[in-house]
């Protein structure tokens, strides 16, 4: 089946510490995107990519990176500059316009 | 800056009865997208709309969009217990940048 596996699905870091996030598709998808959900909050754009060895920054992208080396890979690193990354961390893909997001199950980051 | 607003945040209806969750934003858009998104899980598409006056229904949701108006609504009709969970609304501006609402934390009581 076709679909989005983000790993792993929760995690724990120290503060300092950088911790990459992994996201990759089988749907064949152009775009993929990062999102940030805090509680009780809507989701919030970190970075997307539209096409491989190409990405643009979201509202959020301070402390975050990304690289987009394969269509289905879409790796997410947290470094230590993010002053806040405690947070639900969603992945996202789509076929290039008009069409929905379709998500991975998320990763759960806790920051001590 | 964009602003997608979505109201009331939160819903508390009876089993059986109808109500409407509303999606205000602030720029030009006819791409506006509906998520649901259960506790602790991702989120899921439902409708998609993709010009004015679209409505798409499934089951006892229906979705409709006003790009002049600028405004989506999303009702519920004879709500059951099943339907509780958190909606989301989102307006794709350029066809790749998708803005989310802040949520409507929906919870249908027998």
């Amino acid at each position: 089946d076709g679909g989005i596996t983000q790993s792993p699905k929760y995690l724990f870091r120290k503060e300092g510490q950088n911790v990459t996030l992994s996201c990759e598709q089988n749907l064949n998808h152009d775009a993929m995107y990062w999102y940030r959900q805090d509680p009780g909050q809507g989701l919030r754009l970190i970075y997307y990519s539209q096409i491989v060895n190409d990405f643009q920054k979201g509202d959020i992208a301070e402390g975050y990176s990304v690289s987009r080396e394969k269509k289905e890979s879409f790796p997410l690193t947290v470094t230590s500059a993010q002053k806040n990354p405690t947070a639900f961390y969603l992945c996202a893909s789509s076929f290039f316009l008009n069409s929905p997001l379709h998500f991975g199950n998320g990763t759960r980051l806790t920051v001590t | 800056e964009l602003k997608v607003e979505q109201n009331p945040l939160f819903l508390s209806m009876q089993e059986g009865k109808n109500y409407t969750i509303y999606c205000n934003y602030s720029t030009t858009s006819d791409r506006l997208y509906w998520y649901r998104q259960d506790p602790g899980k991702s989120l899921e598409s439902l409708f998609v709309l993709l010009s004015n006056g679209a409505v798409k229904q499934e089951g006892r949701l229906m979705a409709s969009l006003d790009t002049k108006a600028r405004l989506s609504t999303l009702h519920i009709t004879a709500a059951v217990h099943d339907l509780s969970a958190t909606y989301f609304c989102a307006v794709d501006i350029s066809g790749n940048q998708f803005y989310f609402g802040t949520g409507t934390s929906l919870t249908v009581i027998p």
